[in-house]
């Protein structure tokens, strides 16, 4: 098993510019979400989804959109960039549909906003 | 909404020494306490949880005990190595009320001192 998958690793963004976080898992797992980690700030939650077609928001949701059509794929789109999204994304997946089990992370997607 | 508080921000011990980290919580309801640990430019991995009807745990040298009359919790690290150097972070959730979101608290940097 990969485990999560996230791409690309790095990306440059101007402002105003759109796109895509891309998060794969292939475990079967139920749970997905997205975290922001900022210096100082710990992981805050973006958005979550408890099963395919299941969407909700956590604590930073503005500036930010989700779906999840199938189990294996949570993609996080930035609708247009601003440099306050400068920041590196954590995808993480757990096996049932709640937070209350061991979270997989992704290695991150680290993300600057000119 | 649950808000999780770590102390400290930064912690260094000599090697062999044992370490502390402490949080607490706000939502009384809250019923699985994570611990992950970060390695630098690395992704967050759970080390250890507990659960509410459990007042503490054990893996090796790592030990989680659990307050749920005071809402806090904290993990205790013993004979300290050179790799336990990291961030650590606490989480906290409250599955059962319908809750699916994980708080985290903002982390605290272990530096082990050979």
């Amino acid at each position: 098993n990969a485990g999560v998958t996230q791409t690309p690793k790095f990306q440059v963004l101007k402002t105003g510019q759109s796109m895509t976080l891309q998060c794969a898992q292939d475990m079967n797992h139920e749970y997905m979400s997205w975290y922001r980690q900022d210096p100082g700030m710990g992981l805050r939650l973006i958005h979550y989804s408890v099963g395919a077609g299941i969407t909700d928001q956590g604590e930073v949701p503005n500036g930010y959109n989700v779906s999840r059509s199938t189990t294996e794929d949570f993609p996080l789109r930035l609708l247009s960039a601003a440099p306050s999204q400068t920041s590196v994304y954590f995808c993480a997946s757990s096996y049932q549909g709640g937070p209350d089990q061991p979270q997989h992370f992704g290695d991150g997607t680290r993300l600057s906003i000119l | 909404g649950e808000n999780v508080e770590q102390h400290p921000s930064t912690l260094s011990v000599q090697e062999g020494d044992s370490a502390v980290i402490k949080c607490t919580y706000s939502d009384s309801a809250s019923n699985y306490f994570p611990w992950y640990k970060q390695e630098l430019g690395k992704r967050p991995q759970l080390i250890i949880d507990i659960r509410s009807n459990v007042g503490e745990k054990k893996d090796q040298r790592i030990a989680v005990t659990l307050n749920k009359t005071a809402k806090h919790f904290s993990l205790h690290i013993t004979e300290t190595q050179p790799e336990d150097s990291a961030v650590y972070f606490c989480a906290a959730t409250n599955s059962g009320a319908g809750s699916y979101q994980l708080t985290f608290g903002k982390g605290t940097k272990l530096s082990v001192i050979p």
